[in-house]
């Protein structure tokens, strides 16, 4: 079954820093790969998707992920964190077409605190 | 575009009693996802429609879970005799059918069983 990891329950960050939120997906085909973005109380917003091609993405708010094959990972990256990113990251995979599609599979999340 | 929708924001409902949840997804978005979490974990797919059609159910849909789609448009999620095990935060989302096109999720119901 597939399956996301993400090996960082809580990490915490002053303002101004670099971030790296790490993701590590089960062997698939080919997997699409998403970040997504959760503040409270709040739904899901997506920062970033991998499908094919170029292995460094690039999402919104300034956020990039880089797609390693060999090491099944998908971490996402910013080099300079802001106070307004402190929120809950999930990594998320789904497989290519047909009617897998959309039937995401999430990590358990990463809670990143900010300080000032 | 103004985004997915869902009523209620939150709910609280006694063990035993049904409770209905409603989805209004992004209007040219065939596809309607429902998704269930609970506190400190990710999002577990339920179910998903493709116009009026529901595709796919989940394990985690026990018999007590209904959702319809009944044209196309929003869709709802009932739960018969709720249990406290279905205290969770319920997502809806949409999409186009495309196999590129991205979720759109909306800000979720909270469901809390007393």
């Amino acid at each position: 079954a597939q399956s996301v990891t993400q090996p960082d329950i809580h990490i915490t960050v002053s303002e101004g820093a670099s971030l790296e939120l790490r993701c590590n997906y089960s062997y698939g085909a080919t997997p699409y790969l998403f970040w997504y973005v959760q503040s409270p109380g709040q739904g899901l917003q997506l920062l970033l998707k991998y499908f094919s091609g170029d292995t460094l993405v690039q999402g919104i708010k300034g956020f990039e992920a880089e797609f390693k094959r060999s090491q099944s990972s998908f971490n996402l990256r910013k080099p300079s964190v802001h106070w307004s990113d402190a929120a809950e990251y999930f990594c998320s995979r789904t497989e290519a077409g047909g009617t897998s599609y959309g039937k995401l599979t999430f990590g358990q999340g990463t809670i990143l605190t900010v300080h000032p | 575009d103004t985004g997915v929708s869902q009523d209620p924001r939150h709910k609280i409902t006694k063990r035993g009693q049904n409770v209905t949840f409603r989805c209004d997804p992004i209007s040219e978005h065939n596809r309607l996802y429902w998704y269930r979490q609970t506190l400190g974990q990710g999002p577990e797919f339920l179910t998903y429609f493709q116009n009026e059609a529901q595709l796919e159910k989940s394990r985690l849909l026990s018999d007590r879970f209904s959702a319809e789609r009944p044209k196309g448009s929003f869709s709802t999620l009932e739960i018969q005799r709720t249990e406290q095990g279905d205290s969770a935060m319920y997502l809806c989302a949409s999409s186009l059918a495309g196999a590129y096109s991205p979720l759109h999720f909306g800000n979720g119901t909270r469901l809390t069983v007393t």
